[in-house]
């Protein structure tokens, strides 16, 4: 398809185990980006990828949380030993350099038990 | 650290009304200004930007920004709202060092649009 894919759109899990969260980007968008929206946080900025560059991750909120683009497209978010904090809807975006208009995937709503 | 504001939190219009939803932002320079429009259970969708120049800026869907910089401000606006208009507005900052951009986006909290017949 022409934009950003998510999967799964949702995911149930619970409290202790590890996820992993994918993101197609729209093709040869070069800037990725993971971001998570809760309802007492708003929408948060996680990590950045940029080409070959090192990876923003200014955002992630702990160690729990990382990020890989492989290839540079697709990129995966992993979650390990969730947290009911976790809970969120986890949006994707890219565009096609930094500063550039960003693009959204609809979205992979985590919900942890 | 940057911030943006949208001082609405739920805004209630009338079909056919006009529309200002509100964005302050700050920051020292000018970011680039975004907004987007969320429905439920969608992503976000861009609404228009602005980078520089024309402080009038158009979207899609017939809305309209401005950037008041004496203001601090990036309103988003439309002269007539339609009903398929309810969604939620995100107001969203790229700050920038010389026309550098940071890369990621800071969001303000969103307002809720509810349009009555």
């Amino acid at each position: 398809g022409a934009g950003v894919s998510q999967s799964p759109s949702n995911k149930v899990t619970e409290k202790g185990k590890d996820v992993e969260l994918r993101c197609d980007p729209i093709s040869g968008h070069t800037a990725l980006y993971w971001y998570r929206q809760s309802l007492g946080q708003g929408l948060e900025f996680l990590i950045y990828f940029q080409g070959n560059s090192a990876p923003d991750k200014s955002g992630l909120p702990s160690d729990r949380f990382s990020a890989e683009r492989t290839g540079g497209s697709v990129s995966t978010l992993t979650i390990q030993r969730t947290q009911q904090e976790d809970s969120a809807v986890y949006l994707c975006a890219s565009s096609s350099d930094r500063g550039q208009p960003q693009h959204f995937g609809d979205g992979t709503r985590l919900s942890i038990l | 650290a940057q911030s943006v504001t949208q001082p609405d939190i739920h805004i209630t219009v009338s079909e056919g009304a006009s529309l200002e939803l509100r964005c302050n932002y700050s920051y020292g320079a000018t970011p680039y200004l975004f907004w987007y429009v969320q429905s439920p259970g969608q992503g976000l969708q861009l609404l228009l930007k602005y980078f520089s120049g024309d402080t009038l800026v158009q979207g899609i869907k017939g809305f309209e920004a401005e950037f008041k910089r004496s203001q601090s401000s990036f309103n988003l606006r439309k002269p007539s709202v339609h009903w398929s208009d309810a969604a939620e507005y995100f107001c969203a900052v790229d700050v920038n060092a010389g026309g550098t951009s940071y890369g990621k986006l800071t969001f303000g909290q969103g307002t809720i649009l509810t349009v009555h017949p």
